[in-house]
């Protein structure tokens, strides 16, 4: 059974750096195709893709905010690791450790969906 | 860059109605890379069809894909009770890597 699940603090103060982490299990993060990620949800608001990590070590980040973003990973712990520096009160939301599958077929990639989802984790920016 | 434009906002039907959900794009996509994500309130989203129209693992029939170039759709044949929720249309681009629509909201009548 594949499972992701977010841990991180849930209240940090402005200008502070916030750091989560994705601890993931039932795959390896080494198989060609497969990612882990990193997407929010600000309350009430639609989903934002922030990072991911792939499986050969490549990493993209949104470009909005990549001058704020550090993606990690350590295959042998299962964990991929989120910061995010000098972060303010529209940071606040829920964020989510996301695995993206594809494959490579022939000349194509086919990409799967983010197919595997932790639970998330509410983070609070506030003094 | 790609901007994803999703309509109706919000759909208000009855179990058993048929709900048709748009999904536009600022410019043609390829088929290939674009998924819809169903999220329940206080849940974590869950992809119902990647590759424009092939259902994920789990996902019932009644669930189908469909559209090309600009505009894409998601349909739901006959509302049951645990589809009211919120569908995202999301594209695997290259920068940014992914984007998000704005989210239809599938409500009770």
């Amino acid at each position: 059974q594949i499972t992701l699940r977010e841990s991180g603090p849930a209240l940090v103060k402005p200008t502070q750096t916030l750091t989560l982490t994705c601890s993931f299990s039932g795959f390896s993060l080494t198989t060609s195709g497969e990612g882990v990620g990193w997407v929010r949800q600000p309350p009430g608001q639609a989903l934002e893709w922030l990072a991911l990590t792939f499986w050969d070590g490549d990493k993209r980040y949104s470009p909005a905010l990549k001058s704020r973003l550090t993606i990690m990973r350590d295959t042998s712990r299962g964990q991929v690791v989120l910061t995010m520096t000098n972060v303010d009160p529209t940071d606040t939301g829920t964020y989510f450790c996301v695995r993206s599958l594809g494959a490579s077929v022939g000349f194509h990639f086919n990409f799967y969906g983010l197919d595997v989802w932790g639970p998330g984790t509410t983070v609070t920016v506030s003094s | 860059d790609i901007v994803l434009t999703q309509s109706p906002g919000t759909l208000s039907l009855s179990p058993g109605d048929r709900a048709t959900l748009s999904c536009r794009a600022s410019q043609s996509l390829s088929r290939m890379y674009l998924a819809w994500y169903q999220q329940r309130p206080g849940q974590a989203p869950r992809v119902v069809i990647y590759g424009a129209s092939s259902r994920a693992t789990g996902i019932p029939d009644r669930f189908s894909g469909s559209g090309s170039g600009t505009d894409f759709t998601l349909t739901i044949s006959r509302l049951e009770p645990e589809d009211f929720a919120v569908y995202y249309c999301q594209y695997y681009g290259s920068s940014p890597l992914f984007i998000f629509g704005p989210g239809t909201k599938v409500e009770s009548k």
